[in-house]
């Protein structure tokens, strides 16, 4: 089973900064890494598909980069809905999601 | 509108199972694979396995095979998710999500969550 790594765990940060969170993946995946958004109580929200396509409806200061093991979602300036966890998913075989990395206030 | 809508919560003793549906709308329900993902309280994300509603193909991860069984009814667009011999450990929300079909995929639309507690 391809493992999946996230950092950081857990980050604090201010509103309008730039936020980097970075996925690895213990063999290469092509660009088949997703995104998603987790508010407490709520289903994840899929941000990003393919490593950088954007979903309909998403703000455009999320992107996603990245190919083979290495991937980066940068969130340009943090909103305060913002606030929230992230989980990567790699979609290149057996289903798995990392870890993930909550974002919270500074 | 595009949605799954899924059963209510659910309390079971430990060593029953536990039987969770997701009803899809909006959508050819066919057309799609149907995931499964739980989540334990203030703990991550974990893919339990898919659906194919077309075909009836299933997928389980390994440490889920042999306890779970996915199964769905094209007449009324509805999947269902049954988790057998129940521990504590199984104290969860379950979420079913729509995934395209193949490599690739992600889940675009989700369930609203069903809550299952195990618990003597």
């Amino acid at each position: 089973d391809i493992q999946m790594t996230q950092s950081p765990s857990s980050l604090s940060a201010s509103v309008g900064d730039r936020v980097t969170i970075t996925c690895r993946t213990s063999q290469s995946i092509s660009n088949y890494l997703n995104w998603y958004q987790q508010k407490p109580g709520k289903a994840p929200k899929l941000l990003i598909s393919a490593a950088s396509s954007l979903q309909g409806g998403v703000p455009s200061r999320f992107s996603g980069s990245g190919s083979g093991t290495d991937f980066t979602l940068t969130i340009s300036s943090l909103q305060p809905e913002d606030f929230a966890t992230y989980y990567c998913q790699q979609s290149y075989s057996t289903r798995a999601f990392g870890p993930g990395t909550k974002v919270d206030i500074k | 509108q595009v949605q799954l809508v899924q059963s209510g919560a659910e309390v079971k003793k430990p060593g029953a199972s536990v039987k969770v549906s997701c009803k899809a709308s909006g959508y050819t329900f066919t057309s799609y694979d149907m995931n499964w993902v739980r989540q334990a309280t203030g703990q991550g994300l974990e893919w339990m396995g898919w659906m194919n509603p077309n075909s009836g193909d299933t997928g389980y991860a390994q440490r889920f095979q042999g306890r779970v069984t996915m199964t769905r009814d094209t007449s009324i667009n509805t999947a269902y998710m049954e988790l057998s011999s129940l521990t504590s450990d199984d104290t969860a929300v379950y979420y079913c999500a729509r995934g395209e079909m193949g490599i690739g995929s992600s889940f675009d639309i989700w369930g609203q969550g069903t809550m299952v507690t195990v618990s003597s």
